[in-house]
């Protein structure tokens, strides 16, 4: 089956700073989304990574922020920009593996655990 | 406004009881449901789904209910069993292109199941 490794699977960053997560998979795969979850609140969708064009951006959430790449159809980067306290949360890439058609059930990675200081 | 709502915070059962994880919605566009499963330090894992047009779906241990005219689905774990203990999300979509990939997840239940 299909593996994604998301890193750095945690961190600790000054306010003011930037951090740049990555997302890999091990196959290729159309649709690559972004999602966070705050400390003691669900899952909710940053945006969209779509493989040659920008992303798109879930309300809430703007480029400047929360700028995305998506390179080619295995890899993507979300950058968390000018962190505060306020972005301290876990981040996780969703993709739609093949495997996954037969049931609409999206694969997760690991997340990445952001503390802002 | 939170669309999917899983009111119980947490459960704990005795293991080879059942265990029931209720979530309700309020979008009545949405027309697939979902079940994940999180560890700490890991991403959340797929369980079972359910569309709209059905009103059970089991798959082993886990079975999926929804009522649709009340919006609630539950998930049952029957037997339960300690490796079951982890947080639980439900997960909703609509239909429509703009919505592909794009889950609301409910708050999570966190499962204890007790040897």
């Amino acid at each position: 089956s299909a593996v994604i490794s998301q890193k750095p699977s945690r961190d600790i960053c000054q306010r003011g700073t930037s951090l740049t997560i990555q997302c890999q998979v091990d196959s290729q795969v159309t649709m690559m989304f972004w999602y966070r979850q705050q400390p003691g609140q669900s899952l909710t969708l940053i945006a969209t990574a779509n493989q040659g064009s920008e992303a798109t951006y879930e309300s809430g959430f703007v480029i400047d922020k929360f700028p995305i790449s998506r390179p080619n159809l295995t890899f993507s980067t979300l950058t968390v920009s000018n962190m505060s306290p306020e972005d301290s949360s876990i981040y996780l890439c969703s993709v739609e593996l093949l495997s996954d058609l037969f049931s609409n059930g999206y694969t997760f990675g690991s997340g990445t655990r952001l503390t802002v200081v | 406004d939170q669309q999917v709502k899983q009111n119980s915070p947490s459960l704990s059962v005795q293991e080879g009881r059942i265990s029931i994880l209720n979530c309700d919605y309020t979008n009545s566009m949405f027309d697939y449901f979902l079940w994940y499963k999180k560890y700490p330090a890991e991403g959340p894992t797929f369980l079972i789904s359910i569309s709209s047009i059905k009103d059970k779906n089991e798959d082993g241990r886990f079975t999926v209910f929804l009522n649709k005219s009340a919006k609630h689905l539950s998930l049952h774990i029957v037997p339960s069993q300690p490796g079951d203990s982890a947080v639980y999300f439900c997960a909703a979509s609509a239909a429509g292109s703009s919505n592909t990939g794009k889950l609301i997840f409910g708050q999570g239940t966190t499962l204890q199941v007790k040897p």
